[in-house]
């Protein structure tokens, strides 16, 4: 199995200012990656896949970069309702999409 | 637009089976997959296993020997089954579709809003 490794587990961040997210896995997958971001008591939103691309209606503020193991999750200005969890998946290992532990952002 | 919702059982004993089924309106199942997922409380995510709308299938291998996804074209729906549950299987579980493209790979950009699970006797 493909461990996914995110760091920091919570990260303390001012309206306005950048947040930079990580995610590792413990082997290669390509560009096989996603981002989700969820709030409490809702399901989960797709923003990133394929390591970069913005799903639909993604504001520009998200980015991603990476590939091979070492991914990264930008938002550019933190906007209020920024302040969530934030999940990386790999789907190059087709027996078993894994996720990682997840990020909280919160409001510092 | 298109939109999930999962229904079933909201307890279920242990040694049972867990029943679920994701309803899939304003859109076709076919030519995608169909993914479950699940997160316990105050956990993180959990892949579970997806469809694909022709049937075959493919399950996380922690979960492989209790898990069955299947679906129903004409009704436009697709299931979970779990067998032999126990209060690790407590969960939040969501369905999810999961688009495919060459390039870019796998990713569930639709999701229902989760049901709630609880494995208790």
């Amino acid at each position: 199995e493909i461990v996914m490794t995110q760091s920091p587990a919570t990260l303390s961040v001012s309206p306005g200012e950048r947040a930079t997210l990580s995610c590792r896995a413990s082997q290669s997958v390509s560009s096989k990656l996603a981002w989700y971001q969820q709030k409490p008591g809702q399901a989960p939103r797709l923003l990133i896949y394929g390591a970069s691309t913005r799903a639909t209606g993604i504001p520009a503020r998200f980015s991603g970069s990476g590939s091979g193991t070492e991914f990264t999750l930008t938002i550019s200005s933190l906007q209020s309702e920024d302040f969530a969890v934030y999940y990386c998946q790999q789907y190059n290992n087709w027996l078993a999409w894994t996720f990682g532990q997840g990020t909280k952002v919160e409001i510092k | 637009q298109v939109q999930l919702q999962e229904s079933g059982p909201g307890l279920v004993k242990p040694s049972e089976t867990l029943s679920l089924t994701c309803t899939v309106s304003g859109g076709s199942i076919r030519n995608y997959y169909w993914s479950w997922i699940r997160q316990p409380p105050g956990k993180g995510l959990e892949w579970i296993g997806y469809l694909y709308y022709s049937g075959s299938t493919n399950y996380n291998p922690s979960l492989k020997s209790r898990v069955t996804i299947s679906g129903d074209t004409s009704k436009n729906q697709f299931y979970l089954k779990l067998s032999s549950v126990t209060a690790a299987d407590t969960a939040v579980y969501y369905c999810a579709r999961t688009e495919y493209d060459i390039l870019t790979g796998y990713y569930s950009d639709l999701w229902g809003q989760g049901t709630v699970v609880t494995v208790s006797s």
